[in-house]
């Protein structure tokens, strides 16, 4: 049980266009995602915190301009990277908060945007 | 092929009795390891992490970890716990080659009894 879909887990775009990543609960309802970025070699860093229903959190420093966080959904959150430049070019991962049994959290396997 | 085991759902010591919290890894490359911290309601906190530097990592909050690559190990230490340390934590591989991507363990829930 618990486990989280996420699409696509590679895409490759232009700069100047617009990606959505989509974060799947397929077995619960996930009230609350998480959204991850990663760097060659470092470690993730959280980028927001999506609840169902309301506006996402973002951590400083990121752009929620740039970085749209949609939860519309106890089953579905989006990450939409608008206007993507190569600096973009990361490692997202979402994770989502089961609130039950042993294991609180689960994550998505991971998406591999490179904006060219 | 890169996986990560996490070896033990939940772990339950008293405070102030040591923490070990097991990870073993397999990786075709040189992995980077990480270990997370989750408290209820909060993102992902680091711990520490290894990138081929010393193989004994001290981290935050008293934590530590030892990378032995005959073992396939990485496991999560402290001395001492503490209440606040309860927590899920999480061992993260990640291997830097083409189709480079980090792999999550299960996690392990560390409950701590006063």
């Amino acid at each position: 049980g618990a486990v989280v879909s996420q699409h696509p887990s590679r895409v490759i775009c232009k700069s100047g266009t617009s990606v959505k990543i989509e974060c799947r609960s397929l077995d619960f309802q996930a009230t609350t995602m998480f959204w991850y970025r990663q760097f060659p070699k470092q470690s993730l860093m959280l980028m927001a915190t999506s609840n169902e229903g309301s506006k996402a959190t973002y951590e400083q420093g990121v752009e929620k301009d740039k970085f749209l966080i949609n939860h519309a959904s106890l089953t579905l959150s989006t990450l939409t990277v608008t206007s993507a430049h190569p600096e973009d070019s990361s490692f997202y991962i979402c994770s989502a908060a089961t609130g039950q049994g042993l294991r609180g959290y689960t994550f998505g396997s991971g998406t591999r945007l490179t904006v060219v | 092929a890169q996986s990560v085991t996490q070896l033990d759902s939940h772990v339950s010591v008293s405070e102030g009795t040591p923490v070990l919290l097991r990870c073993n890894y397999s990786s075709s490359y040189s992995p980077s390891l990480f270990w997370y911290v989750q408290h209820p309601n909060k993102g992902l906190q680091l711990l520490l992490k290894y990138t081929s530097a010393a193989t004994l990592v001290k981290g935050i909050n008293g934590f530590e970890a030892e990378f032995k690559k005959s073992e396939t190990s990485f496991h999560l230490t402290k001395p001492s716990a503490h209440m606040s340390d309860a927590a899920e934590y999480f061992c993260v591989v990640s291997a830097m080659n083409r189709d480079d991507k980090i792999i999550f363990g299960k996690g392990t829930r560390l409950h701590i009894l006063p």
